[in-house]
């Protein structure tokens, strides 16, 4: 079945430092990718999304490219905040509708000052 | 931008009670609605789809009968949890589809605390 990988946290970095944060997954077909975030105490809000191989999605300095050769999805921002603390999810949709999504277990990422 | 509103966001519950929790789309219609449970520092698990006028479709291993997901209309979504018990705890999210193909819109989820 389908499935999502992620680096496992807590991730700690200073404020400025630039963030990688490792996706892949396993799917059947040609799966949409998706990144969610959920900041403590909230529900999740979509960060970014790629629908096909190579599209790169991109949102508040965060990006992440479509690799089906690779079946990943990284995370990547240049220039972490303070205010991008929070608990990050890669996640599939194995339909262009976006149902049913699967998540991956999460990263919580600490920036510190 | 379209928002889902997810009522109560905490709620603390003795052993043996049920506890509704209410997901409504409040500027679009939702054709299919999705509940999620996370346990701490876990992902999201999906518990059941529900689409409005039918019954919800659970995922393997959930109880239907414990919870009780009722979707009367294209803007609200009900989940009962129905005799809960301790192990019952978590945090409950729901999730809402357009009928546009957007992506999904999520509430602010329920923080579920059972005594």
């Amino acid at each position: 079945g389908n499935s999502v990988t992620q680096m496992e946290g807590p991730v700690t970095l200073s404020e400025e430092a630039f963030l990688t944060i490792n996706c892949t997954y396993t799917a059947t077909g040609y799966p949409s990718l998706f990144w969610y975030v959920q900041y403590p105490g909230e529900g999740l809000q979509l960060l970014l999304k790629a629908t096909k191989a190579d599209d790169k999605g991109s949102n508040k300095g965060f990006e992440a490219t479509y690799r089906k050769e690779t079946t990943s999805f990284h995370l990547e921002k240049g220039s972490v905040q303070v205010s991008d603390s929070a608990v990050y999810f890669c996640a599939l949709s194995d339909r262009a509708s976006y149902d049913k999504v699967i998540f991956g277990p999460g990263t919580s990422l600490s920036v510190i000052p | 931008g379209a928002v889902v509103s997810q009522h109560p966001s905490r709620v603390i519950c003795k052993s043996g009670t049920s506890v509704k929790i209410e997901c409504r789309s409040l500027d679009f219609q939702a054709t299919t609605m999705f509940w999620y449970r996370q346990f701490p520092k876990q992902s999201l698990m999906l518990m059941a789809t529900s689409n409005e006028g039918s019954k919800a479709t659970y995922e393997q291993g959930v109880e239907k009968d414990k919870f009780l997901i009722n979707h009367a209309s294209l803007t609200l979504s009900t989940l009962t949890v129905t005799s809960a018990h301790p192990e019952d705890s978590s945090f409950y999210i729901c999730s809402a589809s357009r009928a546009d193909n957007s992506p999904l819109h999520f509430g602010n989820g329920t923080r579920l605390t059972v005594t």
